[in-house]
């Protein structure tokens, strides 16, 4: 596709239920990034994955955060037992992963936990 | 650690005015790079510039022109001519190394509300 894709565009799930959000990079795209944008954090990096090497998870904020990708493509980003404190906009980014490439975010994921 | 201040929570002008978003940033490191987004009612945050920290060198594209200068650890940002579309959050961001997983890894300022009036 042109850009990044995510989806759902909006997520209302209930406290204590799994949820998992889906980033489709653009297309050529090597790096991908989850972060996390709420009102009293701001925009916070969760995990970055580039090519076939490790993913950087040092922003995952607890063990109930988890993230794949797959076939060097598509990314889920998992949250398992959520909490209300996890309601927030997840934006995906993708970019070439040179040297510091701007990042181009899709649209976010805007989930809110009851 | 890196760290970001974007002093301005929220900005008002009226159109045609000048603003200038001020970003004050904290690194230890001697490589890293800068960056300035936009974030338009829309919500996506759309990339306008990147600067690295051995070019100081200022740039005007448009109506947009940057002001980096490492003495005072400051990127500003200033829109000249104002317009209405140009009411969005815009938010500065700092990535630190030379390379290996810090790579797109931004911390990013708070953001600075802009809403320009007709």
């Amino acid at each position: 596709g042109a850009g990044v894709s995510q989806s759902p565009s909006n997520k209302v799930t209930e406290k204590g239920k799994d949820v998992e959000l889906r980033c489709d990079p653009i297309s050529g795209h090597t790096a991908l990034y989850w972060y996390r944008q709420s009102l009293g954090q701001g925009l916070e990096f969760l995990i970055y994955f580039q090519g076939n090497s490790a993913p950087d998870k040092s922003g995952l904020p607890s063990d109930r955060f988890s993230a794949e990708r797959t076939g060097g493509s598509v990314s889920t980003l998992t949250i398992q037992r959520t909490q209300q404190e996890d309601s927030a906009v997840y934006l995906c980014a993708s970019s070439k992963g040179q040297s510091h490439s701007p990042l181009h975010f899709g649209n976010g994921t805007r989930l809110t936990v009851t | 650690a890196q760290k970001v201040t974007q002093a301005q929570t929220e900005i008002s002008v009226v159109e045609k005015e000048d603003v200038t978003l001020d970003c004050v940033y904290e690194t230890r490191d001697t490589t890293y790079y800068l960056f300035w987004y936009k974030q338009p009612p829309s919500g996506e945050l759309v990339f306008l510039i990147r600067r690295n920290s051995f070019d100081e060198q200022n740039e005007i594209s448009g109506r947009y022109s940057w002001n980096f200068q490492k003495s005072t650890s400051s990127f500003n940002f200033t829109i000249t001519a104002s317009q209405v579309v140009d009411s969005a959050v815009y938010f500065c961001a700092l990535s630190e190394g030379a390379g290996g997983t810090s790579y797109g890894k931004l911390t990013f300022g708070q953001g600075t509300i802009l809403t320009v009036h007709p």
